[in-house]
This record gives C-alpha cells, structure tokens and sequence, in this order.
C-alpha cells in the first residue's frame, strides 16, 4: 500500500524558506507518476503548488513558480519543497500527494504556521 | 490557466435526498482528467471520482459523476449522514492543476 509522510518545521518566520519533505513507502518513486504538493489555508480551499517526476521534470503552480522549487532523491524514496520568501499568506496545511491527473495517494498533511 | 467554479457553495439537504453537485469550467477539460474529491473537517481529501464518472476504489456506488467539456456532475443519490462534507472538483491539463473553491454539503 503507498503511503506518504510529510515532515519539516511547523514554524516558520516571515521572509524565511519553508522546507519540507515527503517519504514514501509502499512503492518506488523511480517506477513512476507525478509526486505533488497540495496546501491549504486555514478554512479556506486546495491548491495545487507543484509536481515532480522521478527524472526530475517539475510542473509549478504560475501563482508560486517563482518561490517554488521541488526535487526528488530516488536513493531515500523522497522527494522536498522549498517556498522560499514566506509570509502570513503561506500558512496553511501542506500535503503531498501521488499523481499524474488525479491524486489518488495523500499524506496525512503538516500545518505550517508562518509568524514571527 | 482553467478555473473551476463550483456551484452552490453550500447545499443544504436531508439524509435519504439526492445532492447534485456542479462543476464548470473555464474553457472545455478532458473528461479524462476531471475527478472530484469529498474532504471532511480536519481530514484529508479522499479522491472519489476520477475521469469524471470512475469511482475510486472503495466509494459507495451512491456517488456519481458525469459530464463533459465545461460542465461536470456530482451525484449523490441518497445522502447518508457520512456525506455531509465539502467536496472539491480538480481538472489536470497542459502540466496544470486547479481545484474548485468547494461546495459545502450540510445537513437541513
């Protein structure tokens, strides 16, 4: 079964990078699909933020592109995000997800809170 | 970029009625890549509908979905009291993902 875990500071001051990373298991990221970053704010709805694929060919939200960048380590079944220049507006719940049109695999999510 | 817009916003029903949920797109979408997705609060959301009208495994055949170009359904046929939630639509094109903003399904 593929299950995925996200990880990284919950807290993050204003203007700083927020780093985040997803394990997975139960499935090799090099076999294939898209590996994607979902958020959303506080009562409020999805966004779609970025993919990767295992080559390392990535698909970025135009809204975030130029803050957004992922990457993936196949050695360690993983694949990050970095939002670099944070501000209120970046604090949300953040999941990854599998999928190449759809996102039929979710982590459980991580609420990172931007604030000094 | 392709909006969705979800309509209503909130849908008040009644267990035991039909919920028809609606999606519409700024310019035409693939039916193959429509899917829909139910969120509870503090949840995750869980993938229901995919090619706008393939359930996922495991979802009640209660739902439905159907549609093509630039409108797309959400059926419940008859809600029980575990679909009262807020459901999201997604389309994937040209190496892009868009949700709708939700529609809030409550119980009358």
């Amino acid at each position: 079964q593929v299950q995925l875990q996200e990880s990284g500071p919950g807290l993050v001051k204003p203007s700083e990078t927020l780093s985040l990373t997803c394990a997975v298991s139960g499935y090799s990221i090099s076999s294939g699909y898209f590996w994607g970053w979902i958020r959303q704010p506080p009562g409020k709805g999805l966004e779609w933020i970025a993919s990767i694929y295992h080559t390392g060919n990535t698909y970025y939200n135009p809204s975030l592109k130029s803050r957004v960048t992922m990457s993936v380590d196949t050695s360690k079944n993983q694949f990050s995000l970095k939002l670099s220049s944070v501000t209120a507006a970046d604090t949300a719940v953040y999941w990854c997800a599998r999928g190449n049109v759809k996102f039929e695999y979710w982590g459980q999510g991580t609420l990172v809170t931007v604030s000094s | 970029e392709i909006v969705l817009t979800q309509s209503p916003g909130t849908l008040s029903l009644s267990p035991g009625e039909r919920a028809t949920l609606s999606c519409r797109a700024s310019q035409s979408v693939s039916s193959s890549y429509l899917a829909w997705y139910q969120q509870k609060p503090g949840q995750t959301p869980r993938l229901l509908i995919s090619g706008a009208s393939s359930r996922a495994t495991g979802i009640p055949d209660r739902f439905s979905g159907s549609g093509s170009g630039t409108d797309f359904t959400l059926t419940i046929s008859r809600l029980e009291p575990e679909d009262f939630a807020v459901y999201y639509c997604q389309q994937y094109g040209t190496s892009q993902f868009t949700f709708g903003q939700g529609t809030k399904l409550e119980i009358k």
